[in-house]
């Protein structure tokens, strides 16, 4: 069974600065794709961004990037320049077949 | 553009009650999925359709049903409902394959008094 792990429940961010968000997951599958949704207190869920595995280069997206680490089942989601606007629940999310699964979540603060 | 549309946006039902909750695909979207999300937690997958056949099938309590219809839109029917069905149920659509993001709709709170 595919899981995914993210270890920071809270992260905190001054305005301007730059963030990273963990995600690890667990998978016997080679075809796969991995997720980042945002979901603000609006409750929306907001596709950020995402990968594909057998994709060697990070997906970009402004300033939203992962860094995809195939061996070690790692991505992660840097924020740059971060935003009040960014404050929100992220979620890490796996697709190898029809649905997705989702990480516990991050909720992320943005300090002025 | 057009985005997945949930109807209602908030229900208030009383326990033992019933509830239909509805979803409208994305327009060319075949695939549909129901989650529920409960307060402080991550999206649990309950149920999904592909050309209107249950396609998966997650946590879903015996006492929920869903089907899609003719035209894709989706329904997801809770009976005998308790105060712990209190959450909020997202529908999400997409194009068939791993490679398509679900794209979700803006959920529908349902509280259980």
């Amino acid at each position: 069974a595919q899981t995914v792990t993210q270890s920071q429940p809270e992260m905190s961010v001054q305005e301007a600065e730059t963030v990273t968000l963990s995600c690890t997951y667990d998978t016997s599958e080679s075809d796969y794709y991995l997720f980042w949704y945002k979901q603000p207190p609006s409750r929306q869920m907001i596709l950020v961004i995402r990968q594909e595995a057998y994709k060697q280069q990070n997906a970009t997206e402004n300033r939203f990037s992962v860094n995809f680490q195939k061996a070690a089942k790692s991505f992660s989601l840097k924020i740059s320049d971060s935003q009040l606007g960014d404050a929100a629940m992220y979620f890490c999310a796996f697709r190898s077949q029809g649905n997705l699964i989702f990480g516990k979540g991050t909720k992320l603060s943005v300090k002025p | 553009a057009a985005g997945v549309i949930q109807s209602p946006r908030h229900l208030i039902k009383e326990k033992r009650e019933t509830a239909t909750l509805k979803c409208y695909p994305i327009p060319r979207h075949d695939t549909v999925y129901w989650y529920q999300q409960g307060p402080g937690q991550d999206p649990q997958f309950l149920i999904s359709f592909y050309e209107k056949m249950q396609s998966d099938k997650g946590s879903i309590p015996d006492r929920f049903s869903a089907q899609q219809f003719s035209d894709y839109h989706s329904e997801l029917n809770m009976s005998s409902l308790e105060l712990g069905d209190s959450a909020l149920y997202f529908c999400a659509s997409s194009f068939p394959g791993i490679n398509s993001p679900l794209h979700f709709g803006n959920g529908t709170r349902l509280t259980v008094t």
